[in-house]
């Protein structure tokens, strides 16, 4: 299969800096990538759908102001959480699209966040 | 809205059985089905895609079946392995993937 790489596996951040995680396709153009947040025992959620060149449509109750997603090209997406706070804390995964919506995304590795 | 239930939180299996586990979901019509591994502390890994005009998908030890009517899919692995031991996570989808809490899998040796 497809592979996804995130960038960095794991960051401890103060409260009230920001961090900037990327997702990079390497093997394949994607069109779309996403991004999704999992906490303990919980389900993915979709916190936003970007596309290469274009802004990020963010999910409802999800922050646009405080996740701020770029989509430089076709393999790389950036998200960066601006001011985290302890809340932020997550596992954050990123995922990469080829083709239509009704083919397979391919998730990165994941980011563990954790903020003091 | 839509919701997304995967049958048990955990399912023990004894070594070398099948493992059934199922996905139902409600106020919900999606085109296809994915179902994907996740290990700890990972991200999930794909598995298999069943569109709503498939009924069953195999691929090796997989299978997956999509029942549009029932709102239903089943997802087996037979000869289990404890190296299949995981969290199972289907995830129905139209444009956009909603995925279940997932299904906690042991297998026993």
């Amino acid at each position: 299969g497809a592979v996804v790489s995130q960038h960095p596996s794991w960051v401890i951040c103060k409260s009230g800096t920001s961090v900037k995680i990327e997702c990079r396709s390497l093997d394949f153009q994607a069109t779309t990538m996403f991004w999704y947040r999992q906490f303990p025992k919980q389900s993915l959620m979709l916190m936003a759908t970007s596309n290469e060149g274009s802004k990020a449509t963010y999910e409802q109750g999800v922050e646009k102001d405080k996740f701020l997603i770029n989509h430089a090209s076709l393999t790389l997406s950036t998200l960066t959480v601006t001011s985290a706070h302890p809340e932020d804390s997550s596992f954050y995964i990123c995922s990469a699209l080829f083709g239509g919506y009704t083919d397979t995304q391919y998730f990165g590795p994941g980011t563990r966040l954790t903020v003091l | 809205s839509q919701k997304i239930e995967q049958n048990s939180e955990a399912l023990n299996i004894q070594e070398g059985k099948t493992a059934t586990l199922t996905c139902n979901y409600t106020n919900y019509s999606p085109a296809y089905l994915q179902w994907y591994r996740q290990d700890p502390g990972r991200g999930p890994v794909f598995l298999l895609l069943i569109r709503e005009n498939e009924k069953e998908k195999r691929k090796e030890r997989l299978k997956v079946t999509f029942d549009t009517t029932l709102k239903q899919s089943l997802f087996h692995i037979t000869a289990s392995q404890p190296a299949d031991s995981a969290t199972y996570l289907c995830a129905p989808a139209n444009e956009k993937l909603t995925f279940g809490t997932g299904t906690r899998l042991t297998i026993i040796p």
